[in-house]
């Protein structure tokens, strides 16, 4: 099946610096979406990006689907940040389902 | 505001041991969905559903099974509980016929099985 990437698997940054996080995914793929879980568990969809850029606030995305790739911008960035970025896909042929990377772990310190 | 709830935070049961946890959303979606997440291996997913009695098996389905019985509810049932079904559960509802719409995310159980 398709594998989905994440790197880092650990950041740790100072309060207003800025961070790209990447997802790497081994096939073509119909979406691709972008998590945030905050320390307390909760998941917020941040994109549903399966091929451009898209801003809001602070954060951007872009994904290249040809070259299967999709990076996540953080600009300034906030204690409030911190938690787990999850990349999710779903594979190209009707599979109909996300399938999750282990994410990338945000520590943003004051 | 979608708002998706589930019936416990942490829930701490013995080996043998049905358990039963359960999801509701208020949006009138659709599709609904049980994952697990662990350390390391991101969200895997458990069960999905798109309608009332419908199921459909997700990518680690052995031990449990689910229950949707009204469209706003959706149960995961682990029939004996085994230690290595300690996680965290998370529960999530879509809009759409398309179960990867924008999905929302309940905010998760942690159960603790002994």
């Amino acid at each position: 099946g398709i594998q989905v990437e994440q790197s880092p698997p650990d950041l740790i940054l100072q309060e207003g610096a800025n961070s790209t996080l990447r997802c790497n995914f081994s096939d073509s793929v119909n979406n691709l979406q972008w998590f945030h879980q905050n320390p307390w568990g909760q998941l917020i969809n941040l994109f549903y990006i399966p091929s451009g850029t898209k801003q809001n606030g602070r954060l951007s995305a872009t994904t290249v689907a040809t070259e299967r790739y999709s990076l996540l911008y953080i600009s300034s960035s906030q204690t409030t940040d911190s938690g787990v970025y999850f990349c999710a896909v779903e594979p190209a042929g009707g599979y109909n389902k996300l399938i999750f990377g282990a994410g990338t772990r945000l520590a943003v310190h004051p | 505001d979608v708002k998706v709830t589930q019936s416990s935070r942490y829930l701490v049961k013995r080996t043998g041991e049905k358990v039963f946890l359960e999801c509701v959303q208020d949006m009138d979606h659709e599709n609904m969905f049980w994952y697990r997440q662990d350390p390391g291996l991101g969200l895997r997913l458990i069960y999905f559903s798109y309608d009332v009695k419908m199921k459909e098996k997700g990518d680690i389905p052995e031990g449990y099974s689910v229950s949707r019985e009204k469209k706003e509810r959706f149960s995961l049932i682990l029939e004996s509980a085994s230690t290595n079904q300690t996680s965290m559960y998370l529960c999530a509802s879509s809009f759409g016929d398309r179960g990867t719409d924008t999905q929302y995310f309940g905010p998760g159980t942690r159960l603790t099985v002994l």
